[in-house]
């Protein structure tokens, strides 16, 4: 059984920095790409970052690029992002997504809720 | 940037059918792969429909998906409706210079 577990959420000022973590197990993590999507209180679904297989290939959303940074430990089955410079705006619940093919998620953790206020 | 547009909300009664829409901005609708997801309350999303309208196992076949050229959509079909499919869906897709795009989520209501 396919199963993501994020950790490291929690309350943080604004200009803080949080490193979430998502642990994998069930799948050969090695293999696919990983991805964290992002989903304000009461809003839809937002792409934040992918990384590829063997961490060749990393992509950001404009809203976070040059403040997170997305990165992997395969032999550890472990994905992360790094965030800093946090704005009230980037209060969501963190998802890691796996996904086979690159373009869409397979499976979802059941996030990881961060929140930036003062 | 493409953006996917769904309707803010739909609801239908027990046993019937509802299908919602998945309008792309731009680019063509059959040109890559759309996905659904499912959402209940305080849950994370789960895969109902991939590749335009392909369904994982343990998805009923209930649910169905298509794609639409000539308006470029897609659509989520749910028949026999049942209490338990109440929640939010997205759709996904994707191109070359945007990984993931979501729509922004319809609440279904099956009163």
């Amino acid at each position: 059984e396919v199963q993501l577990v994020e950790s490291g959420g929690g309350l943080v000022k604004p200009g803080g920095s949080l490193r979430l973590s998502c642990a994998a197990s069930g799948f050969t993590f090695s293999s696919y790409s990983m991805n964290w999507v992002r989903q304000a209180p009461g809003k839809g679904l937002e792409w934040v970052s992918s990384i590829s297989s063997s961490s060749s290939y990393i992509y950001y959303a404009d809203s976070v690029k040059g403040r997170f940074t997305i990165s992997r430990d395969n032999a550890k089955n472990s994905l992360y992002l790094q965030m800093n410079s946090l704005r009230a705006e980037d209060t969501a619940v963190y998802y890691c997504a796996s996904s086979g093919s690159g373009s869409y998620p397979d499976y979802w953790g059941q996030g990881t809720l961060v929140t930036v206020s003062s | 940037n493409f953006m996917l547009t769904q309707p803010h909300s739909v609801s239908e009664s027990p046993g019937k059918t509802v299908t919602i829409s998945c309008t792309r901005s731009s680019g063509s609708i059959a040109s890559n792969y759309v996905q659904w997801y499912q959402q209940r309350p305080g849950s994370a999303p789960t895969t109902v429909i991939y590749e335009d309208n392909q369904r994982p196992s343990g998805v009923p076949d209930r649910f169905s998906g298509s794609i639409d050229s000539s308006s470029n959509s897609a659509s989520l079909t749910i028949s026999g409706l049942k209490t338990e499919d109440e929640a939010d869906y997205y759709c996904q897709s994707y191109d070359s210079s945007n990984p993931w795009v979501f729509g922004g989520g319809t609440k279904l209501t099956v009163l």
